[in-house]
């Protein structure tokens, strides 16, 4: 089925180094947001898209977090210059329609940072 | 600040036994309360609650909602190991459909 993908599902960065993480949310889905899930914590919002818009980029924990989604599809999160309280599971959700409690998650990004 | 505040953290059962999970919230703007289950990876939703009292059921798992007490409970009757998780619980505002998670529960259900 087509739900929403994450790649890569697993990368290591060393520390310093800058990443990129991709979001395919499902075909025509207007919402998406990015979660970030440290290790026995509930995930925690970072940012929301609507279509291209960046809505709501409260969550995002410093500015070395960048994210963008240039035709309303696909979504990369940017991290630079990583830290390691970066590691962490990223989590990508889309949902139909605009601020719709429907979200449907991807399978995440676990980020390692050495 | 909103928050949502999940009890217990980790649970560990055995196959058969009544669970119950806990959650309770303090929100500003509240719209719904929602809880996922978390396998390996992707969220995957169960129930959305709205209002106060109505319990949403689904095969052995249910859930009702308490605005007055601001909180939710989680059942599972007749736990198998499939059901052994992360149960989240979550709040979701509307403003901009960004959820508001609590922590998880940890649920382990030994055959």
């Amino acid at each position: 089925g087509a739900g929403v993908s994450q790649s890569p599902r697993y990368k290591v960065a060393k520390r310093g180094q800058d990443v990129a993480l991709r979001c395919d949310p499902i075909s025509g889905h207007v919402s998406l947001f990015w979660y970030q899930q440290a290790l026995g914590q509930g995930p925690e919002f970072l940012t929301y898209f609507q279509n291209e818009a960046q809505l709501d980029k409260s969550g995002l924990p410093s500015d070395r977090f960048f994210a963008e989604r240039p035709e309303g599809s696909v979504s990369t999160l940017k991290i630079q210059r990583t830290q390691q309280e970066d590691s962490a599971v990223y989590l990508c959700a889309s949902s139909l329609e605009r601020s719709s409690y429907e979200q449907y998650f991807g399978p995440g990004t676990r980020l390692t940072v050495t | 600040e909103d928050k949502v505040v999940q009890s217990p953290l980790s649970l560990v059962v055995h196959e058969g036994d009544t669970v119950t999970l806990n959650c309770s919230y303090e929100v500003t703007n509240f719209r719904s309360l929602l809880w996922y289950k978390q396998e390996k990876k992707a969220p995957t939703f169960l129930f959305m609650l709205t209002s106060s009292g109505i319990e949403k059921k689904s095969g052995r798992l249910s859930s009702i909602l308490d605005k007055k007490e601001l909180s939710s409970i989680l059942n599972i009757t007749a736990t198998q190991t499939g059901d052994s998780a992360i149960y989240l619980c979550a709040q979701y505002s509307g403003n901009t459909g960004k959820l508001i998670f609590g922590q998880g529960t940890t649920l382990q259900v030994k055959p």
